[in-house]
């Protein structure tokens, strides 16, 4: 079956510092790929994807490269915010497989001035 | 407009009350989905919706009851709950059909608490 595996957080930064979240991945055929973030108290926000390998998603200065040889999509900013303080997610989905989504166990960020 | 709305955003309730969570999407969608997700730990699937018949119910208690009355909507009806049932649930959306795998988008949430 497929699985995601994230990073344990809590991840602490410096506001500005270089962020990376690892994130790998089983799956049975050609996975799309997503980063979601949930702000606290609320719901998850797609933050970017990649559909077949090699696709870069970014977003709001994020990108994630969809890594196939590795079965890998880290996140990556280059200079974080305190207002980046969330939980980021990694999951997965194949087609013709109701879009059913497999969620990593989420890693938290926080980002101190 | 990739907005999925879903109220109350808060409700508590008893053991023995009987009450209705509700979301909508004006996108189009024909995929609609209900999570459960439990402190520090990612969403849980609970039921899917694929042309507003049950898809998939991932072997929810019968205290659960979901209903999709049009493409738009998506309600969750909860009754005689348990403490432990107390969750943010969260309503998603998506295209459906096809090899490809679309990306869900996700309403707010509800906080439930159930005494």
């Amino acid at each position: 079956g497929n699985s995601v595996t994230q990073m344990e957080g809590p991840v602490t930064l410096s506001e500005e510092a270089f962020l990376t979240i690892n994130c790998t991945y089983t799956a049975t055929g050609y996975p799309s790929l997503f980063w979601y973030v949930q702000y606290p108290g609320e719901g998850l926000q797609l933050l970017l994807k990649a559909t077949k390998a090699d696709d870069k998603g970014s977003n709001k200065g994020f990108e994630a490269t969809y890594r196939k040889e590795t079965t890998s999509f880290h996140l990556e900013k280059g200079s974080v915010q305190v207002s980046d303080s969330a939980v980021y997610f990694c999951a997965l989905s194949e087609g013709n497989a109701g879009n059913m989504l497999t969620f990593g166990g989420g890693t938290r960020l926080m980002v101190k001035p | 407009d990739t907005e999925v709305t879903q109220t109350p955003k808060h409700l508590v309730m008893g053991m023995t009350n009987k009450k209705s969570l509700k979301c909508e999407q004006h996108m189009g969608h024909r995929a609609m989905y209900w999570y459960k997700q439990k402190a520090k730990k990612p969403p849980e699937l609970m039921f899917v919706y694929s042309y507003e018949k049950l898809s998939i119910n991932e072997s929810v208690p019968s205290r659960f009851s979901p209903e999709c009355p049009n493409s738009s909507l998506l309600n969750l009806h909860l009754h005689a709950l348990q403490p432990e049932d107390s969750a943010l649930y969260l309503c998603a959306s998506s295209r459906e059909g096809g090899p490809s795998s679309y990306e869900q988008y996700f309403g707010p949430g509800t906080r439930l608490t159930v005494t």
